[in-house]
């Protein structure tokens, strides 16, 4: 069991659809991350959190929005998004990223764009 | 440009045998390596982290890192059908920010 939960675990959305992925963690860690992931690819970083403030946005395009409403809570709020961005969504939390300490990850949103 | 390379495999070692995954990096301000284990259609899960030169065993898990020839790797022994995976090697350090980068990953298949 991961202690990071994600929801929901599948979603299908449409291009003009605005929709958003949830991710919880109750392990204290100060450090939240989105990931996305294509079939037989590694896990690409999106987003990086650190003390709930963004730190890291690696060029992601404007109809990803990352929000941290707190330390606990992280979501990614889709819109207009295009069939490429399918993909699994993956959420990962770490103690602190100073120190870059272990990323430990949820269970995964698949997203599907028709 | 930091890059992890790893094998892509497929890897095939009968059971009960030693798996040795293999990984090399770029950066070498590199401090931290990590190796996780990814199910077909499941998300990593952490593995073995090592951060000193040397190896860290954890059960049937050895990781082995090596600095100076900037390689790390992964031994599985007694290795079972149920560790058939991808293994995802992934480097982090403090050049860059708070990025794990991850290797393409080695696909393993451990024959009953």
């Amino acid at each position: 069991d991961t202690e990071v939960t994600q929801t929901p675990k599948h979603l299908v959305m449409g291009m003009t659809n605005k929709k958003s992925l949830k991710c919880e963690q109750h392990m204290g860690h100060r450090a939240m991350y989105w990931y996305k992931q294509k079939a037989k690819k590694p896990p690409e970083l999106m987003f990086v959190y650190s003390y709930e403030k963004l730190s890291i946005n690696e060029s992601v395009p404007s109809r990803f929005s990352p929000e941290c409403p707190n330390s606990s809570l992280l979501n990614l709020h889709l819109h207009a998004l295009q069939p490429e961005d399918s993909a699994l969504y993956l959420c990962a939390s770490s103690q602190r990223t100073e120190t870059n300490s272990p990323l430990h990850f949820g269970n995964g949103t698949r997203l599907t764009v028709t | 440009q930091k890059e992890v390379e790893q094998n892509s495999g497929p890897l095939s070692v009968p059971e009960g045998a030693i798996a040795s995954l293999n990984c090399t990096y770029s950066d070498r301000g590199s401090q931290s390596f990590f190796w996780y284990r990814q199910y077909s259609g499941k998300s990593p899960e952490l593995i073995m982290f090592i951060y000193s030169n040397g190896d860290k065993e954890d059960g049937r898990f050895t990781a082995q890192l090596n600095k100076a020839s900037q390689y790390v790797s992964l031994l599985i022994r007694d290795s079972q059908p149920s560790d058939s995976a991808t293994y995802l090697c992934a480097v982090g350090g403090n050049t860059g920010g708070f990025k794990t980068i991850f290797g393409a990953g080695t696909r393993l298949f451990v024959k009953a």
